[in-house]
């Protein structure tokens, strides 16, 4: 139980677009989701924290108009990089709980590119 | 007041060694403790969890010693094999609200076959 599945696994994409990460709960309704970067050989860094239906909070220092987070279902989380450049190139990790109290569980990331 | 300082960075062991890893945490309103494994390329998965109520807890091999006091607490990993290879991240977060993990800096871990 308590799988999270994040879509697409690899994206490479030009300098200047847009590019849609998924995070979906495929066997339990997550009330809250985190969405995390990790730099090569590095630790995780918290981005924002969403609660379904709710605007989501970012960290300090994470651009709110860059990093477009939607939560919109129990189920399903976005995240967008709007306008990506290659300083964005990262491992995006999303993690999802089904309540408070209950431990995150992780997707297997996303490895993003940008040329 | 928010780090949790992790060590060592790096970690050989030999098969059937003991791994340790090590954890101290600053913020004493913390109250859950978990460690999570991570392989390239994928995702962190936890591992084992602790609370401050108890000053050990184990699951199989794996064993997380806990030490409220010191605010410290590690991972010790019996029997190690070179599945265990991977990278373990400590973490802290309360309990309430919602409940931001703070994670170590991360120990790459390799078992020698």
């Amino acid at each position: 139980g308590a799988v999270v599945s994040q879509h697409p696994s690899w994206v490479i994409c030009k300098s200047g677009t847009s590019v849609k990460i998924e995070c979906r709960s495929l066997d339990f309704q997550a009330t809250t989701m985190f969405w995390y970067r990790q730099f090569p050989k590095q630790s995780l860094m918290l981005m924002a924290t969403s609660n379904e239906g709710s605007k989501a909070t970012y960290e300090q220092g994470v651009e709110k108009d860059k990093f477009l987070i939607n939560h919109a279902s129990l189920t399903l989380s976005t995240l967008t990089v709007t306008s990506a450049h290659p300083e964005d190139s990262s491992f995006y990790i999303c993690s999802a709980r089904d309540r408070v109290g209950q431990p995150q569980h992780f997707g297997d990331g996303t490895r993003l590119s940008i040329l | 007041q928010q780090q949790v300082k992790q060590s060592p960075q790096s970690l050989i062991v030999q098969k059937g060694g003991i791994s340790i890893i090590n954890c101290a945490y600053e913020n004493t309103a913390f109250d859950y403790f978990p460690w999570y494994q991570q392989f390239p390329g994928k995702g962190p998965a936890l591992l084992i969890a602790i609370r401050p109520d108890v000053s050990e807890k184990k699951e199989g091999r794996f064993t997380i010693s806990f030490n409220k006091s010191a605010k410290q607490f590690s991972l010790h990993i019996m029997d190690s094999q070179p599945g265990d290879s991977a990278t373990y991240f400590c973490a802290a977060s309360k309990t309430t609200g919602f409940q931001k993990l703070v994670f170590g800096t991360g120990t790459r871990l390799l078992v020698s076959p």
